[in-house]
């Protein structure tokens, strides 16, 4: 069975500051990592992947199996990065769908 | 390049009717996948269906059913609506390249269904 954990519904920061998201995920096989954002009044979208390697917004996320950990960070947050984060694991097969987690609302404070 | 498109974006029922809901894929895009967002629950698979055939299902009940149409646009369906059916629904597309190959899933806006 594939989980997805996120440990903390709220966060909040200041501006400025450094922000680290926590995911952790359960997958007996070799999984994909996303994070998806949804700010005020829009679609879900996707944030970043962990097989891209990306930097997107400022935000990075490395995957550890040792952990099986993906945690989002961003050294100085801003005003708007204020959203709902979503860490989300898909499968392979015919379990491609994703599995999301119950998501984080993060407050960047002015 | 469009998005996701889902119809409509409101639907009110009441208990024991049946409510259809729709949703057209970014051009291009095989995969639509249903996942629901119901208060307090998150977001949920429900069901994914590639090149008009079903290929997986959450754990819901079967009277959520749905189906993908030849030119990938799909439809789902709930039917016997219960009131914890009140949810926003929503729509992602992709294009499934492959076992193990990578693919993003894209999201529509969502389709709000209240059942009273």
């Amino acid at each position: 069975a594939q989980r997805v954990t996120q440990p903390e519904k709220l966060l909040s920061v200041f501006k400025g500051a450094p922000v680290e998201l926590k995911c952790n995920y359960s997958y007996s096989g070799s999984p994909e990592l996303f994070w998806y954002v949804q700010y005020s009044r829009q679609r879900l979208q996707l944030l970043l992947r962990h097989i891209s390697r990306e930097s997107i917004k400022g935000f990075t996320a490395d995957l550890n199996k040792g952990e099986t950990s993906f945690h989002l960070k961003k050294p100085f947050a801003q005003e708007e990065d204020s959203a709902m984060y979503y860490c989300a694991l898909r499968g392979t097969g015919s379990a491609r769908q994703l599995t999301f987690g119950s998501g984080t609302q993060l407050t960047v404070l002015p | 390049e469009a998005g996701v498109t889902q119809s409509p974006t409101h639907l009110i029922k009441t208990r024991g009717q049946q409510a259809t809901l729709r949703c057209s894929p970014i051009s291009g895009h095989t995969s639509v996948y249903w996942y629901q967002q119901a208060l307090g629950l998150g977001l949920q698979f429900l069901l994914w269906y590639d090149e008009g055939e079903e290929r997986n299902r959450g754990n819901f009940p079967p009277r959520f059913s749905g189906r993908q149409f030849p030119n990938y646009s799909s439809e789902l369906n709930v039917n016997a609506l219960e009131l914890e059916d009140s949810a926003l629904y929503l729509c992602a597309s992709s294009f499934w390249w492959g076992a193990n190959r990578a693919d993003t899933q894209y999201f529509g806006p969502g389709t709000r269904l209240t059942v009273l």
